[in-house]
């Protein structure tokens, strides 16, 4: 079973849409979460992490985290096209030392 | 932020070598790194937790002694890929984490390394 799914897409949005990404994941025992974008050929970037279950927002993104549901997505309001890469989901495991990612999730935004 | 430089970006050897890819945290304490593989259009694979001063711990699958990892000081960890071969072949990444940044988690990661066997 793996430990982070995600929706590989790939997903498109034309601009100025909203762009909703979503990830779940295995472990219930799990801490933190992470969404982090990835450009071709480039390695990730963190775009945001969030603990507690609810909301958290920064600028045009907002994370939601449910651990009930063990479910955590990435709402991106007034999409631009440079938003267009790979979305990767990761999650610090149990014992709060070992990172797992999602396979990803591609997205185009279209001007 | 924190930054991990990784090196080298690029590398392309001969079936049976090795080569070594270094990851250094250039202005912080990382008392763990860790290292990713990732195929083309494919997520990162979780190889090992490299830990400084002890070794390595490596998941499920991944062949310790073909995967060399060192980690002798806070600021600089190794990845030796031993005796290579054309599957080895994929972009590896290390990241760290800033100790004094532990209570947030976040992973910073180096540029990675693409490695080609030929």
């Amino acid at each position: 079973q793996k430990e982070v799914e995600q929706n590989s897409g790939p997903l498109s949005v034309p601009e100025g849409a909203i762009a909703s990404l979503n990830c779940t994941y295995s472990d219930r025992g799990s801490q933190s979460f992470f969404w982090y974008r990835q450009y071709s050929g480039k390695s990730p970037e963190l775009i945001m992490f969030i603990y507690s279950n609810g909301d958290k927002e920064d600028g045009r993104f907002t994370a939601q985290l449910n651990k009930a549901s063990q479910y955590v997505s990435l709402l991106i309001r007034d999409s631009q096209p440079s938003d267009s890469a790979t979305y990767l989901c990761a999650v610090n495991g149990r014992t709060g030392n070992q990172f797992y990612f999602g396979t990803g999730t591609s997205l185009t935004v279209i001007p | 932020g924190a930054v991990v430089s990784q090196h080298p970006s690029r590398v392309i050897c001969k079936s049976g070598t090795s080569v070594k890819i270094e990851c250094r945290s250039l202005d912080f304490q990382a008392t763990t790194m860790f290292w990713y593989r990732q195929f083309p259009k494919k997520s990162l694979m979780l190889m090992a937790t490299s830990n400084e001063g002890s070794k390595a711990t490596y998941e499920q699958g991944v062949e310790k002694d073909k995967f060399l990892i060192n980690h002798a000081s806070l600021t600089l960890s190794t990845l030796t890929v031993t005796s290579a071969h054309p599957e080895d072949s994929s972009f590896y990444i290390c990241s760290a984490r800033d100790l004094e940044l532990a209570n947030t988690g976040e992973l910073f990661f180096g540029e990675g390394s693409r490695l080609t066997v030929l």
